[in-house]
């Protein structure tokens, strides 16, 4: 059965970077994008963006568009997200989903703390 | 950006009553739409894609309808296990941009 298993929660200091990790199992990871998308506690979803784990192509939203890095390694079946120049309002869950438009699969999420 | 607004906010039902969601979008995604099901402190759970099919697994009593810019979700008749939030999702603007509404909240009456 198709698992996606995300890593720890994180706790970082306004101005750091996150790095969130995704394993897949259960399927052909290079067959299905994953897709990241947020929650802060109360709130809806955000989509971030996309990854082929193929072709390590990506797209991202544009609100993330300068501060957000989407890549995989193809040999441990993980897709990342990296998150730069954190602030308080990045505070928020982070999901992998896997697919190309609509979303049949997701992690289990991982909080992230933005705080000074 | 496609905006999504799902109405009402929150809905009070009782078990084994028939309701309907909706779900607007501010410019046509034709039957680019999904439906997700979220419980407290878990990871959404897709129930419906392309407007009207149900995800392996989903009981029949979840339909979608609709297309353009309205959408709805009708579950027949509510069970305890159904009481959640629930997201639409529009994906026809994909790879540019996927987006949700802001959720319709069931609480049981």
């Amino acid at each position: 059965q198709v698992h996606l298993v995300q890593s720890g929660a994180e706790v970082k200091r306004p101005g750091a970077s996150v790095k969130v990790s995704c394993k897949a199992s259960g399927y052909t990871f290079n067959s299905y994008d994953i897709n990241w998308v947020r929650q802060a506690t109360g709130q809806g979803l955000e989509w971030m963006g996309w990854m082929n784990p193929g072709t390590g192509s990506a797209g991202y939203a544009q609100k993330f568009q300068g501060r957000v890095t989407m890549t995989r390694d193809t040999s441990t079946s993980t897709a990342y997200m990296e998150l730069r120049s954190l602030r308080s309002e990045d505070t928020a869950i982070y999901f992998c989903a896997r697919g190309r438009r609509q979303f049949d699969f997701w992690g289990q999420g991982t909080p992230v703390t933005v705080s000074s | 950006e496609v905006v999504m607004t799902q109405s009402p906010a929150t809905l009070s039902v009782s078990p084994g009553e028939r309701v309907t969601l909706s779900c607007r979008a501010s410019q046509t995604v034709s039957s680019n739409l999904a439906w997700h099901q979220q419980k407290p402190g878990q990871a959404p759970r897709l129930l419906i894609y392309g407007a009207s099919t149900r995800a392996t697994g989903v009981p029949d009593r979840f339909s979608g309808s609709g297309a353009g810019t309205e959408f709805t979700l009708t579950i027949s008749s509510l069970q305890s296990e159904d009481f959640a939030v629930y997201y639409c999702q529009q994906y026809n603007n994909w790879p540019l941009s996927i987006s949700f509404g802001q959720g319709t909240r069931l609480e049981i009456k």
